[in-house]
C-alpha cells in the first residue's frame, strides 16, 4: 500500500520569502502526485499534479513541485510568499494502475506567512 | 464546467439523531464519488467512494452508510449520529485516473 508523509506540520515564514513544503511517499508501482490547498472552512482546491513528463511542474497561485523519483519526494516550492498563501497544504499520490482515482492523503502542512 | 455542491454548510445535531449529507455534481456525467471526513487539525479520511450507480465501497467501518441513487448524487447517512462523527465532510469527483476535485464541505457538529 501507498502512503505519504508530509515533514513538517507546521511551516512559518515572512511575506516575500521563499518557502518549501516537504512531502515523501512510498510506493511499490508508479503514482500520480497532486499538491492541494485548503483554506479555513472551505474544500481542497487542486494546487498542481505531476501525471507524466516533465519533473517540474507548475501549478496555480505561482507554486511549482518537482517530482524526485529516486528520493521518492514531491516538494512545493514558491519563491516570494503572500499573506494570502497562508493555509493548510496537502500532498496526495494515487496509483497509476487503481481504477477509481483513490487518493490516498498526508496529515498536512500548515503553512503561516507573517508580515 | 463541472461544479460540485454540498448542503448543508453547517449542521448541529444531537447525539442519536440521524444524519442526511447530500453532494451533487453538474457538468460531467459518470463520475467516480467519493466522501472524506476531516477531523479537527487533521488529514483527511477517505470513509466511501462509488464508481457507479449502487456500487459504493467502504473504507472504513462505521455507523455511517453511503448511497447513489443517481449519477452524479452521493448522498452520506446514519441512523444514530456519536459524539464521534464530528467533523469536516468534504465530497468530492474525479473522472477516471485523474485529479479529484473537492465541495465545500459540510460541518457536522454532534452534540
Amino acid at each position: 500500500a501507498q502512503s505519504v508523509t508530509q515533514l513538517d506540520s507546521q511551516v512559518p515564514v515572512f511575506e516575500e520569502a521563499p518557502v518549501e513544503l516537504r512531502c515523501n511517499y512510498s510506493s511499490s508501482v508508479s503514482v500520480y502526485l497532486f499538491w492541494y490547498v485548503q483554506y479555513p472552512n472551505q474544500g481542497l482546491q487542486l494546487l498542481l499534479k505531476y501525471l507524466s513528463g516533465s519533473t517540474l511542474v507548475k501549478g496555480i497561485n505561482g507554486f511549482e513541485a518537482e517530482f524526485n523519483k529516486s528520493q521518492t519526494s514531491f516538494h512545493l516550492r514558491k519563491p516570494s510568499v503572500h499573506i494570502s498563501d497562508t493555509a493548510e497544504y496537502f500532498c496526495a499520490v494515487s496509483l497509476t494502475e487503481t481504477s477509481g482515482s483513490r487518493l490516498t492523503f498526508g496529515e498536512g502542512t500548515q503553512l503561516t506567512v507573517n508580515p | 464546467s463541472q461544479t460540485i455542491h454540498q448542503w448543508p454548510a453547517t449542521l448541529v445535531q444531537p447525539v442519536g439523531s440521524p444524519l442526511s449529507l447530500e453532494c451533487t455534481v453538474e457538468g460531467t456525467s459518470n463520475p467516480n464519488l467519493y466522501w472524506y471526513r476531516q477531523a479537527a487539525g487533521r488529514g483527511l479520511q477517505l470513509l466511501f467512494y462509488s464508481v457507479g450507480i449502487g456500487q459504493i465501497s467502504s473504507e472504513v467501518p462505521q455507523n455511517l452508510s453511503a448511497s447513489r441513487p443517481q449519477d452524479r448524487q452521493f448522498i452520506l447517512s446514519s441512523k444514530k449520529l456519536l459524539l464521534s462523527d464530528s467533523g469536516f465532510y468534504l465530497c468530492a469527483w474525479s473522472q477516471g485516473y485523474n485529479e479529484q476535485y473537492f465541495g465545500p464541505g459540510t460541518r457536522l457538529t454532534v452534540t
